[in-house]
C-alpha cells in the first residue's frame, strides 16, 4: 500500500494567490514525521517544511504553511502569494519511527505552475 | 550549491556496459541515500547506509550495486542494466537522527540505458 498520496497531477495558480496542494499518508506508527519538498526543473530536491507527529501547531516557513491534520491523516501544503519561480514538482514525504528514522517515502508529486 | 554532488549528470549507457554513479557529501551526515525517480512514479528508496553500514536494500536487482568507502562518499555500480532502468538516480544525505532532520539532495543523474 501506498504511505503517501498525492492526488493532484497538476495545479495552477494565478501569481500572489494562495494554493493548497494535497498530501495524505498511511502509517501505523505514532510517531513519524512529515516533509515537503520542492524540485525545481533542475532535479534538485529542496527541503521546505517540517511536521512531527506529536507537534500540535501547523508548521510554518516563511510563505509555506503546513495543514495537519492527524484524524484524517492529512498534511495539505499552503503556498501564500505564489511566484513565478514556485512553478515545480511538489513532493510530501513521511519518515516513520520504527522503520527506522532516517527512512524516506515519497508520494508521486503535484506539478505546480503559476501563472503570472 | 546544495551539498551533496553528483557525477556525472547525464549518462547514456549500452546494456552490456559498465558505469558508475558517484556521490559525495561535505555536511557531515553519517547516512547517505540513493533514490529512483521514474516518471509517474513515486521516488523509489533504493540504498541507505548509516554510519557506511547498508541498513535498506529495497529487493532492489543485483545489476545495481552501492559502495560507501566513507561518510562522505557514495557510489552506484551499474552493468547489465536494462531499458526500464533509465531513471533520475537521486543521491541524498542527512543525520541519522534525529527525526526531524531533513535530506539534503544532490542534482540527480539523468541515466538513459540503449
Amino acid at each position: 500500500a501506498q504511505k503517501i498520496t498525492q492526488t493532484q497531477p497538476g495545479m495552477f495558480v494565478q501569481e500572489k494567490e494562495a494554493v493548497t496542494l494535497d498530501c495524505t499518508y498511511d502509517t501505523s506508527d505514532q510517531s513519524y514525521g512529515l516533509f515537503w519538498y520542492k524540485q525545481p526543473s533542475s532535479g534538485e530536491m529542496i527541503f521546505l517544511i517540517y511536521q512531527g507527529s506529536y507537534d500540535e501547531q501547523n508548521a510554518t516557513e516563511g510563505r509555506y504553511s503546513l495543514n495537519f491534520q492527524k484524524a484524517r491523516k492529512s498534511a495539505n501544503l499552503v503556498i501564500s502569494a505564489s511566484q513565478l519561480g514556485d512553478s515545480a514538482m511538489y513532493f510530501c514525504a513521511m519518515r516513520e519511527a520504527e522503520t527506522g528514522a532516517n527512512n524516506l517515502f515519497f508520494g508521486t508529486g503535484t506539478r505546480l505552475t503559476v501563472i503570472p | 550549491e546544495t551539498g551533496v554532488t553528483q557525477t556525472p549528470r547525464h549518462l547514456v549507457m549500452g546494456m552490456t556496459n559498465k558505469k558508475s554513479l558517484k556521490c559525495e557529501q561535505h555536511l557531515g551526515h553519517n547516512a547517505m541515500y540513493w533514490y529512483k525517480q521514474s516518471a509517474k512514479k513515486p521516488l523509489e528508496l533504493m540504498f541507505v547506509y548509516n554510519f557506511k553500514e547498508q541498513t535498506e536494500n529495497n529487493s532492489v536487482p543485483s545489476r545495481f550495486s552501492p559502495e560507501c568507502p566513507n561518510s562522505s562518499h557514495l557510489f552506484l555500480h551499474l552493468h547489465t542494466l536494462q531499458p526500464e532502468d533509465s531513471a533520475l538516480y537521486l543521491c541524498a544525505s542527512s543525520q541519522v537522527r534525529p527525526m526531524n532532520t531533513e535530506a539534503f539532495f544532490g542534482q540527480g543523474t539523468r541515466l538513459t540505458v540503449v
